[in-house]
């Protein structure tokens, strides 16, 4: 089992630019979990999806969108790349919403 | 929103030492994290915890639950090298929330 996947590794964009973060799971797990990861700080919770169909917000949505493909893919979408937006976004997945989650490799984000 | 506050944010110890850490809440928690994130890779979970009281071991950690359900504390003894990461608390009202992270040095 691959856990969970994340493509790409390491992506740079100029502002303004769009994309999409692809995160994938083989755990058949019902919720998953976008975050980001700025220096000195904890992992900041984006969106979330409890089950296949649903969506939520997490603290800090603003300049994001969501779409849960199917149970096993939940992708991150930029529409207009900000500065602000560099990061390192983690995808995680857990079996339901309290449960323990497992977290991909990441992927690097610049914007510049 | 729920806030975590976690402590220290680093920790610089020599290998061989004792090691703890902690995390307070502003609101009650029903479930508490704990994780290890190696540098460039994703946080790996450590323990787990469910109850008020609940102290649970995984080797030389241990984690506990606090009475209040407002905080949590990971222990770890006898440091080795590879004990070197972040460590982040987590706790489950409704939407997950993360600590700051506890960053562990370990001089040899």
């Amino acid at each position: 089992n691959a856990g969970v996947t994340q493509t790409p590794k390491f992506q740079v964009l100029k502002t303004g630019q769009s994309m999409t973060l692809q995160c994938a799971q083989d755990m058949n797990h019902n919720s998953m979990y976008w975050y980001r990861q700025d220096p000195g700080m904890g992992l900041r919770l984006i969106y979330y999806s409890a089950s296949e169909g649903t969506t939520d917000k997490g603290e800090v949505p603003n300049g994001y969108n969501v779409s849960r493909l199917n149970k096993r893919e939940f992708s991150l979408r930029l529409e207009s790349a900000a500065p602000s937006q560099t990061s390192v976004y983690f995808c995680a997945s857990s079996e339901d919403l309290y449960n323990e989650q497992f977290f991909g490799p990441g992927t690097r984000l610049t914007v510049l | 929103g729920q806030q975590l506050n976690q402590s220290p944010q680093s920790m610089f110890i020599q290998e061989g030492e004792d090691v703890s850490m902690n995390c307070t809440s502003s609101s009650i928690f029903n479930t508490w994290l704990w994780y290890k994130q190696d540098p460039g890779e994703g946080p790996v979970l450590l323990i787990a915890l469910y109850k008020a009281g609940e102290l649970t071991s995984n080797g030389r950690l241990t984690a506990q639950f606090g009475i209040t359900r407002k905080d949590s504390f990971l222990n770890i003894s006898a440091s080795i090298p590879s004990d070197v990461g972040i460590y982040f608390c987590a706790g489950h009202p409704i939407n997950v929330v993360f600590g700051q992270g506890t960053r562990l040095t370990i001089n040899p």
